[in-house]
């Protein structure tokens, strides 16, 4: 059971434009930053989001995010192929003085 | 550009104990706390220990708590998990990251097992 909550999958056809939820505590979300990871198979996981909604250099600005009190998203807009991924959110929490992730979601582009 | 080589991965008994490496490159390692988050086979991320960053202070998931010690060298820009008394549920990439975290490696494999 993770401490942040992520739906386990989502899925959009290409063009389209998904968004994946993040819900968390006062501890966690609502006091610190939240960054968003893409990870394709077999590979390490990939910053996409900072601080909440900073994209690294690189990202594309298909990808955005956002922050509401105790919750999170992550949106990706004119959904593409290589998109299709596990995405997974973290933030500092503070009554646990560690970082907890979420569960993941998976990704489907049909 | 932000280099993170870990390394000290392998195969190792139950019981056993490894000391991974993380060697950190690109990027101020003074002024970072660093972690290390791994990744079980088939499983999403899970926090194992950050460090602050001075050395100062350590916090540890319940899961590795009197087992794992993390440790940094400022002067050698290298972060350390000293891992003891390992069991199969240690099985797991294990990635070093600085920050939020903000950059991460590419893993170091670690299988515990008879």
């Amino acid at each position: 059971q993770s401490v942040l909550t992520q739906p386990p999958s989502a899925s959009g056809t290409p063009g389209q434009r998904v968004t994946i939820s993040c819900s968390g505590s006062n501890s966690n979300i609502g006091r610190n930053f939240v960054y968003w990871y893409q990870q394709l198979p077999g590979t390490a996981p990939k910053v996409l989001i900072y601080k909440n909604n900073q994209r690294p250099s690189g990202v594309p600005d298909r990808f955005s995010g956002s922050k509401s009190g105790t919750s999170a998203s992550l949106a990706i807009s004119v959904l593409r192929s290589e998109d299709e991924a596990d995405y997974y959110c973290a933030a500092w929490d503070d009554s646990l003085s560690g970082v907890v992730f979420g569960g993941g979601t998976k990704l489907f582009v049909l | 550009e932000v280099h993170l080589l870990e390394s000290g991965g392998g195969l190792v008994r139950p019981g056993g104990s490894l000391r991974l490496s993380c060697a950190a490159s690109g990027f101020t390692f003074t002024s970072y706390a660093m972690s290390w988050v791994r990744q079980a086979p088939g499983k999403g991320l899970e926090w194992v220990s950050t460090i602050t960053d001075t050395g100062d202070n350590t916090f540890y998931a319940d899961s590795v708590k009197g087992r794992f010690t993390i440790s940094r060298d400022n002067s050698q820009n290298t972060l350390y998990l000293q891992m003891n008394s390992l069991r199969a549920e240690d099985t797991a990439v294990y990635y070093c990251a600085p920050g939020g975290p903000d950059y991460w490696g590419q893993g170091t494999l670690v299988t515990v097992s008879s």
